[in-house]
C-alpha cells in the first residue's frame, strides 16, 4: 500500500464551496480510481482513469469531477453540486501484474460544515 | 456492476476464538478479492481467488472460493487483537479492473 499519497488527511469546507483532493502515485500504475466510503459501508466508485487524459464515470459520479494530466496524479474535485459530500475519500491505483491488486492511499476525510 | 453481499455485518469474538465471514453473489464471478481495513485506515489487499473451489492459506487465514464461483469465505483461526478491522470482499472486473466491494464485516476481538 505504499507509493500513493493523498492530501490533506482531514478537510473541512463550507457548503457551496468546491474543494480538490490530491492523489499522487509513484508506482508507475496506469489505472487510478476514486472511491467514497460512508460509515459502516463499503466503497463506491466515483471515477476511474485507465490512461493519461482519459477517465470514466463510476457508480456515483454526480457532483464530482476529475482530471488526469499526468500518469502520477489524479485529483478529485468535490463540487457544490454534490448533495452529501461528507465522507472518507480513497484513491487507489492498479497493478495489473500477477496479483491484480489495487493499492490504496491513506484517504482524505472531508467534512462539510 | 456485480453485487456482493457480506455476512455478518458485525462480529465480536473473544481472543482465541475462530471467525468466519461470507461473501455471496447472485451471479458467477470471474474472481474475488479480499481486503482488510484497520480502524481509521485504508483497505489493504489480502488475496485474490480465481479458480473454482480454490483454497488459499495465509498463516491463520483461510480463503475459499466456491465451486460455482458465486461465494467466498474468509476464516481466521484463533483470532488475535491484531485481526481487528473490517474485511471486504468483491470482484475486480471490467477493462479498468474496478472493484465492487460488499459492505464488509467489522470484526472486534475482545482481549
Amino acid at each position: 500500500d505504499g507509493g500513493i499519497t493523498q492530501s490533506p488527511k482531514y478537510l473541512f469546507r463550507k457548503e457551496g464551496q468546491n474543494v480538490t483532493l490530491s492523489c499522487e502515485q509513484n508506482l508507475n500504475h496506469d489505472a487510478m480510481y476514486w472511491y467514497r466510503q460512508d460509515p459502516g459501508q463499503g466503497l463506491r466508485l466515483i471515477y476511474y482513469s485507465q490512461i493519461v487524459n482519459d477517465f470514466q464515470k463510476g457508480d456515483i459520479a454526480e457532483g464530482y469531477s476529475v482530471s488526469r494530466e499526468k500518469k502520477e496524479s489524479f485529483p478529485l474535485t468535490v463540487t457544490s453540486a454534490q448533495k452529501n459530500p461528507t465522507a472518507f475519500y480513497l484513491c487507489a491505483s492498479h497493478d495489473r501484474g500477477r496479483t491484480d491488486t489495487q493499492y490504496f492511499g491513506p484517504g482524505t476525510r472531508l467534512t462539510v460544515l | 456492476g456485480q453485487q456482493v453481499m457480506q455476512i455478518p455485518q458485525y462480529q465480536h469474538v473473544q481472543e482465541g476464538e475462530d471467525f468466519t465471514t461470507y461473501c455471496n453473489s447472485s451471479t458467477t464471478l470471474s474472481n474475488i478479492q479480499w481486503y482488510k481495513q484497520r480502524p481509521g485506515g485504508h483497505p489493504v489487499f489480502l488475496i485474490q481467488l480465481v479458480k473454482s473451489g480454490e483454497v488459499k492459506k495465509q498463516k491463520r487465514l483461510t480463503f475459499q472460493f466456491g465451486e460455482a464461483k458465486k461465494n467466498s469465505s474468509l476464516h481466521i483461526t484463533a483470532t488475535q487483537t491484531t485481526d481487528v478491522g473490517t474485511y471486504f470482499c468483491g470482484p475486480s472486473s471490467g477493462s479498468a479492473r474496478q472493484l465492487t466491494f460488499g459492505s464488509g464485516t467489522q470484526l472486534t476481538v475482545l482481549p
